[in-house]
């Protein structure tokens, strides 16, 4: 059964510093997310991405976050400069159409922990 | 704005006897509603939706949901619970009238089934 997959599984960096999340989608999925999950909380919305642009965004998503989809299979979440309360779960998201009713497939997570 | 409401904590079963999580939502328009598990260590797993149409949607490993308009309400429900059911359920809403795919998720209800 196809899967969404997400890269690393757990990373530390210090604050200030640059990361880079990686998730490979469903091949035939179109939509992709970003959600975070910090520790004992809710599920958290941060983007969604369609047809290589931003199609919605939280007020989580501020000018220190980005995503790219840089090749025909990875989408990536980029977090400029590291600050403490990023440290969370982030979970990868895929759908396959436009349709608002489809679920989301999402992927193990990665968990970032910022010192 | 959207919301969701997961009004209890943690849910206490035993084996073998029907188990209920409550969920109330709030849109302004008509909701898409979804009900997502989230296993230790992993990401969440899709387990059913309401769209339209009937109000009683049944999903994966034997779970159903009812889709109550009047009183905002999506509850999940098992007839008999497994052990292996432990895990925590999250509730979730779209907007199906704001065009996007903003997912909002409820705080989650640990499921425990005792054997």
């Amino acid at each position: 059964e196809p899967e969404v997959t997400q890269t690393p599984s757990h990373q530390v960096t210090q604050m200030g510093q640059e990361v880079i999340l990686r998730c490979v989608p469903i091949s035939n999925h179109l939509y992709f997310y970003w959600y975070r999950q910090i520790l004992g909380q809710k599920v958290e919305f941060l983007v969604s991405f369609y047809n290589n642009e931003i199609s919605e965004k939280s007020e989580i998503f501020d000018d220190q976050f980005s995503v790219e989809r840089p090749d025909g299979s990875n989408f990536t979440l980029k977090i400029r400069s590291t600050k403490l309360e990023d440290s969370a779960m982030y979970f990868c998201a895929s759908s396959e159409q436009a349709s608002g009713g489809n679920e989301q497939f999402f992927g193990p997570g990665t968990r970032l922990t910022v010192l | 704005a959207q919301s969701v409401a997961q009004p209890e904590d943690q849910v206490n079963v035993a084996e073998g006897n029907p188990l209920t999580v409550k969920c109330t939502y709030s849109v302004s328009g008509n909701p898409y509603l979804f009900w997502y598990v989230q296993y230790p260590n992993r990401g969440l797993q899709f387990l059913l939706k309401y769209i339209t149409g009937d109000n009683l949607v049944k999903g994966s490993y034997g779970f159903e949901a009812e889709f109550n308009k009047s009183q905002t309400s999506f509850h999940l429900k098992k007839p008999s619970a497994l052990v292996s059911d432990s895990a925590l359920y999250f509730c979730a809403v779209r907007d199906q009238n704001t065009g996007g795919f903003k997912t909002i998720f409820g705080a989650g209800t640990r499921l425990f089934v005792k054997a």
